[in-house]
């Protein structure tokens, strides 16, 4: 079946715009996460969603960064007034449902280039 | 705080030679350990995971993982390394307990090149 997609796969973008990214997971997953991978972070959580539960935000950097997830399927990361420092790669995982012990499918990522 | 370290930024090994990649982690209950490698331009792909239990753990592509609880450790091994094999290999614990998310908690990857 179908994997987890994301679009666009690559995105470049001037410092100080906005920039939406997108995430369709597995149907059925009700668990969906976000991560970055940037040179000098490493790969680090960003957020989850979990069904109708209110997300665990904990993993943003700034209130740039903010995310949703209509109808518990797709997800968006906005990323406002964009800086050199986003530049990364922006991974979307799915699972279901969210726990540690059910194993989280990746998309292909996002690489995000500010310029 | 959790956290997941790999020693080696990058390994070389000749194809066929086998190969063994680093782990350590920091977590205050029993971790939920997971080994993942991302081949270029792709996404993260699951090799192996251990959650109990037998602490050498079996994985895809003829990988294994073994959990040292004493030394903190959850080293990759493979004994025959293919050209195939080329990637980005990284080391990550799951955050469980009362929040129970599965959020992981990666190391900074060991980037392994094959030579012929």
């Amino acid at each position: 079946g179908a994997g987890v997609s994301q679009s666009p796969s690559n995105k470049v973008t001037e410092k100080g715009k906005d920039v939406e990214l997108r995430c369709d997971p597995i149907s059925g997953h009700t668990a969906l996460y976000w991560y970055r991978q940037s040179l000098g972070q490493g790969l680090e959580f960003l957020i989850y969603f979990q069904g109708n539960s209110a997300p665990d935000k904990s993993g943003l950097p700034s209130d740039r960064f903010s995310a949703e997830r209509t109808g518990g399927s797709v997800s968006t990361l906005t990323i406002q007034r964009t800086q050199q420092e986003d530049s990364a790669v922006y991974l979307c995982a799915s699972s279901t449902p969210g726990t540690v012990t059910n194993e989280q499918f990746f998309g292909p990522g996002t690489r995000l280039t500010v310029l | 705080a959790q956290s997941v370290t790999q020693p080696d930024i990058h390994i070389t090994v000749s194809e066929g030679a086998s190969l063994e990649l680093r782990c350590n982690y920091s977590y205050g209950a029993t971790p939920y350990l997971f080994w993942y490698v991302q081949s270029p331009g792709q996404g993260l792909q699951l090799l192996l995971k251990y959650f109990s239990g037998d602490t050498l753990v079996q994985g895809i592509k003829g990988f294994e993982a073994e959990f040292k609880r004493s030394q903190s450790s959850f080293n990759l091994r493979k004994p025959s390394v293919h050209w195939s094999d080329a990637a980005e290999y990284f080391c990550a614990v799951g955050e469980h307990g009362s929040s129970n998310t599965g959020k992981l908690i990666f190391g900074q990857g060991t980037t392994l090149q094959v030579k012929p």
